[in-house]
């Protein structure tokens, strides 16, 4: 895929093992949370969301790991395959409506090794 | 599963020409948005848009942008005199009234020469 313009943090992980990627995110006042993968070309997709009354949040494979003293957000993406390649954002919705524009973060590149 | 489809993919227009770029919705949603990413950067908000007005603009979306719902399918992003800043990807998105996730589409490549 393109890589020119900001350098995304990229981790590196072999194929079955889990990934975890980490977020900070800036926002006291965010409630609600979401994870997007985005794949070359494509728009992003929606993977997990969260919202601020929880710390976990567990999906098919994926969990979501909210910490609001240090404003900490993570992905696990447990068995990672193939597939999992892609961009993943981590997104906070700061408004006072759940329709509120979302903020995204800078993004964590994950690459799979066979 | 319901998408929210975008047209053109790509476009390449020249430095000063006006583009529209076009968005179908989800048929129930009823909150719009277009997003932006220029090359290898994060997604930046430009705006939303509910019962036919702009809810909320970022600083991005100056007077150069206008968003229309022309009709109940339609959402559009009009920019009036393209820069070469302006090359990007362009996402709408949109969200229903009880859906706390967006769904985006696919995006359109907006090349300015």
């Amino acid at each position: 895929g393109e890589s020119v313009g900001l350098h995304l943090p990229t981790l590196s992980v072999q194929e079955g093992d889990n990934s975890i990627i980490n977020c900070a995110y800036s926002n006291s006042a965010s409630d609600y949370f979401i994870w997007y993968k985005q794949e070359s070309g494509k728009g992003p997709q929606f993977i997990i969301d969260i919202r601020s009354n929880m710390d976990k949040r567990q999906g098919q494979r994926v969990t979501v790991l909210l910490n609001k003293t240090v404003k900490h957000l993570s992905l696990q993406i447990a068995a990672t395959q193939p597939g999992d390649s892609a961009v993943y954002f981590c997104a906070e919705n700061p408004g006072y409506s759940s329709a509120s524009k979302i903020i995204f973060g800078s993004g964590t590149r994950l690459s799979i090794r066979p | 599963e319901p998408e929210v489809t975008q047209t053109p993919s790509h476009q390449v227009t020249q430095m000063g020409q006006e583009v529209i770029l076009r968005c179908v919705p989800i048929s129930n949603h009823l909150y719009f948005y277009w997003y932006r990413q220029i090359l290898g950067q994060k997604v930046e908000f430009l705006v939303s848009f509910y019962n036919n007005e702009i809810s909320e603009k970022s600083e991005i979306f100056d007077d150069q942008f206008s968003v229309e719902r022309p009709d109940g399918s339609n959402f559009t992003l009009k920019i009036r005199s393209t820069k070469l800043e302006d090359s990007a990807m362009y996402f709408c998105a949109s969200i229903g009234q009880d859906n706390y996730g967006y769904t985006f589409g696919s995006g359109t490549r907006l090349t300015v020469v």
